[in-house]
């Protein structure tokens, strides 16, 4: 399978827990997005890499949330000390510049990472 | 402000008909691009069709087209032969130069048989 994969795709973690997911993009994608969807809402922009280096973040990605991508490969998103509001589906997303022209790559999404804080 | 709205929440559409999603934007960015997803219940996200701001004509994708109205800033979706497999969550999103995707809030398909 060469799509986007994101592990693991369900998590129930009690309030105050961490938590990570992971996300590995298309092989010769180089620009990687987290995206937050709640429930009967479009997903919400968090964070994005190009390469390794993460080059904007949301407000929405409070302090306790961090992002990773070393070596400009997969990805990592931690949650630290989870809250009830923290509960939503994760979406990663990956995407590659076409050359020339203004046309990008469409992004392609994994199948996300479904997360439950009781 | 909302840089996309779609003010259809939910639509019933019989099988083999056509229907039309409505999309809205919002941008002082002169080039940018619209696209449509899918979400079925599974949850992922299954990229439709793309179109680019500079694109003179209107893109099409299978039974997939996108009605592009730059001058009054819209870009419907339309579906036409509806499948049972339609049935899903669809969601317009505009990237603008920061790459960086906006969502509206979907609309939700129902198919009829």
């Amino acid at each position: 399978d060469t799509g986007v994969s994101q592990n693991p795709r369900h998590k129930i973690t009690k309030r105050g827990q961490n938590v990570t997911f992971r996300c590995d993009p298309i092989s010769e994608h180089n620009r990687l997005y987290w995206y937050r969807q709640t429930l009967g809402q479009g997903p919400e922009f968090l964070t994005y890499f190009q390469n390794e280096a993460q080059l904007e973040k949301s407000r929405l990605l409070s302090d306790r949330f961090s992002a990773e991508r070393p070596k400009g490969s997969f990805s990592t998103l931690e949650i630290q000390r989870t809250e009830q509001g923290d509960s939503a589906m994760y979406l990663c997303a990956s995407s590659f510049p076409r050359t020339g022209g203004t046309r990008d790559t469409e992004a392609f999404f994994g199948q996300g990472t479904r997360l439950t804080v009781v | 402000a909302q840089k996309i709205t779609q003010t259809q929440p939910g639509m019933f559409v019989q099988e083999k008909e056509a229907v039309t999603l409505d999309c809205t934007y919002d941008t002082s960015d002169p080039s940018y691009g619209l696209f449509w997803y899918k979400q079925p219940s599974s949850g992922e996200m299954i990229f439709l069709i793309y179109q680019g701001s500079y694109d003179q004509q209107n893109a099409t994708e299978g039974r997939y087209s996108l009605n592009f109205q730059k001058a009054r800033k819209s870009a419907n979706l339309v579906i036409s032969a509806s499948q049972l497999g339609d049935s899903a969550m669809y969601f317009c999103a505009m990237r603008e130069a920061d790459y960086k995707l906006s969502f509206g809030a979907g609309t939700t398909v129902t198919v009829r048989a």
